[in-house]
């Protein structure tokens, strides 16, 4: 088992343009988190997993942002028409619900520039 | 109010002593209270997890919880250079989501 993995580790966009991160979590874990971290503050929920379904969304977050985990297994959260705001590192976490203590264990992120 | 409270710090400790990071939370139906440290440009990793009222110890660090004033703790004993980072302390809320606090940051002065 390597962790959470996430591709890409850097991206760099123009405003206005899509992009879409991707997240594999640890293999036999059911839910699977995305986080949002700037500068100076804790990591911000964006939304959940369990299995394939989306479980709840922050309302903190706009239409722009989507996300996907159609088999239950990898996930990809993709923001439309960016905005110099989305610039943050994007941190997907992985956790085994339902047997015990639920703990989450993060993947090493993906840090996004928009220009 | 914010959820989660921490001391942004700079906290500094000088090599060898012991670290104390503090950690308050507003939910009262919260369970789980979990103790993550971040490197500088790296996510966060585990350190510890504590459900029950009182502390647990996990080598050099001990993690205390007072579910009566809503405070949780991490106590770093013999505090090494390597321990500077940020540590956060995260909540699951009694609607089951984590939720984090700001971070501390942690300075241990060799």
């Amino acid at each position: 088992d390597t962790g959470v993995s996430q591709n890409p580790r850097h991206k760099i966009t123009k405003r206005g343009q899509n992009v879409t991160f991707r997240c594999d979590p640890i293999s036999e874990h059911n839910r699977l988190y995305w986080y949002r971290q700037t500068l100076g503050q804790g990591p911000e929920f964006l939304t959940y997993f369990q299995n394939e379904a989306q479980l709840e969304k922050s309302r903190l977050l706009s239409d722009r942002f989507s996300a996907e985990r159609p088999k239950g297994s990898f996930s990809t959260l993709e923001i439309q028409r960016t905005e110099q705001g989305d610039s943050a590192m994007y941190l997907c976490a992985s956790s085994l619900y339902g047997r015990g203590q639920e703990t989450q264990y993060f993947g090493p992120g993906t840090r996004l520039l928009v220009l | 109010q914010k959820e989660v409270e921490q001391n942004s710090g700079p906290l500094s400790v000088p090599e060898g002593a012991i670290a104390s990071l503090n950690c308050t939370y507003s939910d009262r139906g919260s369970q789980s209270f979990f103790w993550y440290r971040q490197y500088s440009g790296k996510s966060p990793e585990l350190i510890m997890f504590i459900y029950s009222n009182g502390d647990k110890e996990d080598g050099r660090f001990t993690a205390q919880l007072n579910k009566a004033s809503q405070y949780v703790s991490l106590l770093i004993r013999d505090s090494q250079p390597s321990d500077s980072a940020t540590y956060l302390c995260a909540m699951k809320t009694s609607y089951d989501k984590v939720i984090f606090g700001p971070g501390t940051s942690l300075s241990v002065i060799p």
